[in-house]
C-alpha cells in the first residue's frame, strides 16, 4: 500500500492554457474524490467516482473541468483555458468500496498557479 | 445539506499544556464525523472518525474527540500538546457514511510555542 499519489506536485501556468492532473489511487480502492482547496480554506468537493463511472458533479465544476477515470484505477482532472480563480491546491481521495463505513485517504494534492 | 464550523481560525498553546479544537455540524440525520490533520505541504492525514456507538472516540497521537448530539458538536482534544503537533486542523461531515463526498470546516490552525 504505497497511499494515493499525484502528479504532478506543483504547476505554474499561464492563464487560458490547458492543464491535467494525475491522480492514482491506492490498489483496489473504488471510489476516487476530487476536492479543491484555496488558501485559508477546507476542502471543497468537485466529483467522484465509483470505478469508471462519475457518479457526482459539484456546481462548482464548471464547463471548463473534466474529469475521467477510464479503466477505473487512475483518474485525470483536466481544466481548460485556465483563470487565475483557478489557482488552489488539487486533493485527490480514495476509498474501499461504496458500502459500510470507510475513510477517505487523500493524496498530497497538485498545487495549481495561474499567472 | 450538511455543513461543518470551526469557530477558531487560529489557536496558539505552550507545549505540554492540553489543546480542544470546536466542531459544530450541521446535518439532519446521523452524521459521520471526521478530524483531519494538514502538516505544510502534506496531504490529509485522518486522525479519528465517529460513526455510531461510543460518543468518545480515540485516534492517532494521542487526540479523541467527543459527539455530543445535543450540541451538534465534535470537539478534538489532546491532553498534552507536543511541538509536532503544529498543523492545520480540518473538521469534517459525510452524509451517509465514509464513501460519500465529505464538507469541511474552514479549518482551524494550531500553533505551539515552547
Amino acid at each position: 500500500d504505497t497511499g494515493v499519489s499525484q502528479d504532478p506536485r506543483h504547476k505554474i501556468t499561464k492563464r487560458g492554457q490547458n492543464v491535467t492532473f494525475r491522480c492514482d489511487p491506492i490498489s483496489e480502492h473504488n471510489r476516487l474524490y476530487w476536492y479543491r482547496q484555496t488558501l485559508g480554506q477546507g476542502p471543497e468537493f468537485l466529483t467522484y467516482f465509483q470505478n469508471e463511472a462519475q457518479l457526482e458533479k459539484s456546481r462548482l465544476l464548471s464547463d471548463r473541468f473534466s474529469a475521467e477515470r477510464p479503466k477505473g484505477s487512475f483518474s485525470t482532472l483536466e481544466i481548460q483555458r485556465t483563470e487565475q480563480g483557478d489557482s488552489a491546491m488539487y486533493l485527490c481521495a480514495s476509498s474501499p468500496s461504496g458500502f459500510g463505513t470507510d475513510t477517505q485517504y487523500f493524496g498530497p494534492g497538485t498545487r495549481l498557479t495561474v499567472l | 445539506a450538511q455543513s461543518v464550523t470551526q469557530p477558531d481560525i487560529h489557536i496558539t498553546v505552550s507545549e505540554g499544556a492540553s489543546l480542544e479544537l470546536r466542531c459544530n455540524y450541521s446535518y439532519g440525520a446521523t452524521p459521520y464525523l471526521f478530524w483531519y490533520v494538514q502538516s505544510p505541504g502534506q496531504g490529509l492525514q485522518l486522525l479519528l472518525k465517529y460513526f455510531s456507538g461510543d460518543t468518545l472516540v480515540q485516534g492517532i497521537k494521542g487526540f479523541e474527540a467527543e459527539f455530543k448530539r445535543s450540541q451538534s458538536s465534535f470537539n478534538l482534544r489532546k491532553p498534552s500538546v507536543h511541538w509536532s503537533d503544529a498543523a492545520e486542523y480540518f473538521c469534517a461531515v459525510g452524509a451517509d457514511s465514509g464513501n460519500t463526498p465529505l464538507v469541511f470546516g474552514k479549518g482551524t490552525r494550531l500553533s505551539v510555542i515552547a
